[in-house]
């Protein structure tokens, strides 16, 4: 079956730093989300990439589409402490008759450092 | 409007017992999703619908049951509670456009069975 594999598992960084995520898959998604939760709480969507090769930003954010349709990748620039949580990719199966099927990585822990 | 309405909060079953977590949405949208999350795991797909008289399994479909007569609705039933069902269980919903992929989550259920 599908499955997203995430990493790293977690991260401990100094506030100031840049932090690298990505998530790899043997499936092709047509669409890759990644996600904030955050504790006691649901995920919230902080980037939706819908075609391969995009490239989208959303304030110290940025994530970008692989050619391949199978990984994913997300960097978080000039992090601060309000960023701490578990971060989430998630893939839109890509046939007809899963297209609604939105399956999660692992997740990475980030912890910062003030 | 409310968004996705998810209750109990918090529920403690004996080994065999049942229950229906419910799940419901006022946003009119076709897609529903149950996860459950395991501590320090990311989110597992147990059971998904894309509108009202659809369903299909997820990662984790064993052990649960859904149903989804209308487009507000979808409970899901354990049958047999085990204590490897112990988790928190999110259900979620999302509209389906093209360039829409936000997904709505429920504020969670936590489950214990012992």
């Amino acid at each position: 079956g599908q499955q997203l594999n995430q990493s790293p598992q977690s991260m401990f960084i100094q506030e100031g730093e840049d932090v690298s995520m990505n998530c790899t898959s043997s499936s092709i998604f047509n669409t890759w989300l990644w996600y904030k939760q955050d504790p006691g709480e649901g995920p919230v969507l902080l980037i939706a990439l819908y075609k391969a090769g995009e490239l989208t930003s959303n304030g110290r954010l940025t994530a970008q589409f692989g050619i391949t349709r199978k990984d994913s990748f997300l960097n978080i620039s000039a992090s601060i402490p309000s960023d701490v949580g578990i971060y989430f990719c998630a893939g839109l199966g890509i046939l007809y008759n899963q297209g609604g099927k939105l399956i999660f990585g692992q997740g990475t822990e980030l912890s910062v450092k003030p | 409007n409310a968004g996705v309405t998810q209750t109990p909060k918090f529920r403690i079953l004996k080994i065999g017992q049942s229950m229906t977590l419910q799940c419901a949405q006022d946003m009119n949208h076709n897609y529903m999703y149950w996860y459950r999350q395991d501590p320090g795991m990311g989110l597992k797909l147990i059971y998904y619908s894309v509108g009202a008289g659809i369903t299909d399994k997820g990662e984790v479909p064993n052990g649960y049951n859904v149903s989804r007569s209308t487009t507000e609705d979808f409970p899901l039933r354990l049958e047999l509670a085990a204590p490897s069902q112990t988790s928190v269980y999110f259900c979620a919903s999302r509209y389906s456009g093209a360039t829409n992929e936000k997904l709505f989550f429920g504020s969670g259920t936590q489950l214990s069975v012992l």
